[in-house]
């Protein structure tokens, strides 16, 4: 089965600048998709197709995927970006896979 | 606006049952591929199934594969995750869960997720 692989945690002070790593095996080869998810709520889609931001997301979230591993990148971090993230693949094998998530903690 | 909106989950013992329910609004629910998404306390997330628009095809991960079935009214724009011989470990958030589809295709990434409805699982 395919397995995505996060950091626990990632620490940055407000106004500079998060990367969050997932990596798994040749993931250049699959789109990369990634949620934010805030304490008791449900998760939310922040990038999809390894770069592309849904409607609402704003300019300071992207993502790459040129190779292991793929990143999400939050630019000018606020303090209300502090939540957990997950990556997200679909595999033949193994369907939808979400990585373990990552607590992004803004100091 | 799109709304999915989760209903019957609550507690039950090791080797229940329960049905939980998923009402979409706010869009044409019978063109979309339905999933369930589950998170256990203070855990990640974890895929769990999902359906065909026209319920013609369902998928399962390994951990509930022969325990939980999946289905859909499209009449109703409810999708259903009906639930056996429930375990401890079964314990979560179960999250009803949108793909993202533009006329006959679907992307593989998810685009909206209800509030999730807690089932716990404990004598």
């Amino acid at each position: 089965s395919y397995v995505l692989t996060q950091p626990p945690s990632v620490s940055v002070a407000p106004g500079q600048t998060a990367r969050i790593p997932c990596g798994g095996n040749n993931i250049g080869s699959n789109s990369v998709h990634w949620y934010q998810q805030k304490p008791g709520q449900a998760p939310v889609l922040v990038v999809y197709d390894d770069s592309d931001r849904p409607s609402g997301i704003p300019e300071r979230f992207s993502g790459s995927n040129s190779g292991n591993p793929a990143t999400l990148t939050i630019t000018r971090v606020e303090v209300g970006d502090e939540a957990d993230y997950y990556c997200q693949v679909w595999d033949s094998s193994s369907q939808h896979v979400f990585g373990g998530g990552t607590r992004l903690n803004v100091l | 606006e799109v709304q999915l909106v989760e209903s019957g989950g609550g507690l039950v013992q090791p080797g229940g049952s329960l049905r939980l329910s998923c009402e979409g609004s706010g869009f044409s629910f019978r063109s979309y591929w339905m999933h369930w998404v589950r998170q256990a306390p203070g855990k990640g997330l974890v895929w769990l199934s999902h359906i065909y628009s026209d319920g013609s095809v369902t998928k399962y991960a390994d951990s509930v594969k022969g325990r939980f079935t999946i289905s859909r009214d499209n009449a109703k724009n409810t999708v259903y995750l009906q639930m056996n011989s429930l375990r401890v470990e079964d314990t979560a958030v179960y999250y009803c869960v949108r793909e993202a589809c533009s006329g006959n295709s679907c992307f593989a990434y998810f685009d909206y997720w209800g509030q999730g409805t807690l089932v716990t699982v404990s004598s």
